[in-house]
């Protein structure tokens, strides 16, 4: 069993609607939790980055972190076509930054 | 705009070639990495550079060979690839190599003929 397992997808929603984004996790250790965008033939873009559980929101964008459950979320409100892109989670202990742990990605489609 | 930068961003190479990727940030960060990704798959860490010095090479190949000339720049030697080394190679940097988060470049598609 993989140690981040996230949604595979695709996911193909129309424009305005609200997309939840997941994964789940089975090491303890891990505290930083991030989200990369990454759009077809460019590099993972860091969108959202939160310490432990919590909230975090940033213009249409909430990540949500459940440390009980293992359980990670993104939230994209008022979902627009550039936001079409794979989105990567991506998770770190206290050690070494460049060691996270990454979901296989979700492939988002949004349609005009 | 990421404040990593790689070239080339495209590069094709023969079996027995020799080239080299770079990468430069200008972030002031400490640590800096490689990373190889393949179509529809996360990226794969490769090495880890920590204040200059190598920490961690998750067993490459030594065809492939990394160089951190000063805090700012890295350079990935390459050298009697194989087709299956076809992939976008990622570099990345953060403050340290602890706790923080890592930042990419946009990437070198390569391509080994």
């Amino acid at each position: 069993q993989k140690e981040v397992e996230q949604d595979p997808g695709p996911l193909s929603v129309p424009e305005g609607a609200i997309v939840s984004l997941n994964c789940t996790y089975s090491n303890s250790a891990f505290q930083y939790f991030m989200w990369y965008r990454q759009y077809s033939r460019k590099g993972p873009e860091l969108l959202m980055y939160t310490y432990s559980s919590g909230n975090k929101e940033d213009g249409r964008f909430t990540a949500q972190v459940d440390k009980s459950s293992k359980y990670i979320s993104l939230f994209i409100r008022d979902s627009q076509p550039s936001d079409s892109a794979t989105y990567l989670c991506a998770m770190s202990d206290n050690t070494n930054a460049g060691k996270s742990t990454f979901g296989d990605g979700t492939t988002l489609t949004v349609k005009p | 705009d990421t404040e990593v930068t790689q070239t080339p961003k495209h590069l094709v190479m023969g079996m027995t070639n020799k080239k080299s990727l770079k990468c430069e940030q200008h972030m002031g960060h400490r640590a800096m990495y490689w990373y190889k990704q393949k179509a529809k798959k996360p990226p794969e860490l490769m090495f880890v550079y920590s204040y200059e010095k190598l920490s961690i090479n998750e067993s490459v190949p030594s065809r492939f060979s990394p160089e951190c000339p000063n805090s700012s720049l890295l350079n990935l030697h390459l050298h009697a690839l194989q087709p299956e080394d076809s992939a976008l190679y990622l570099c990345a940097s953060s403050q340290e190599t602890w706790g923080n988060t890592i930042y990419f470049g946009e990437g070198s598609w390569l391509t080994v003929v």
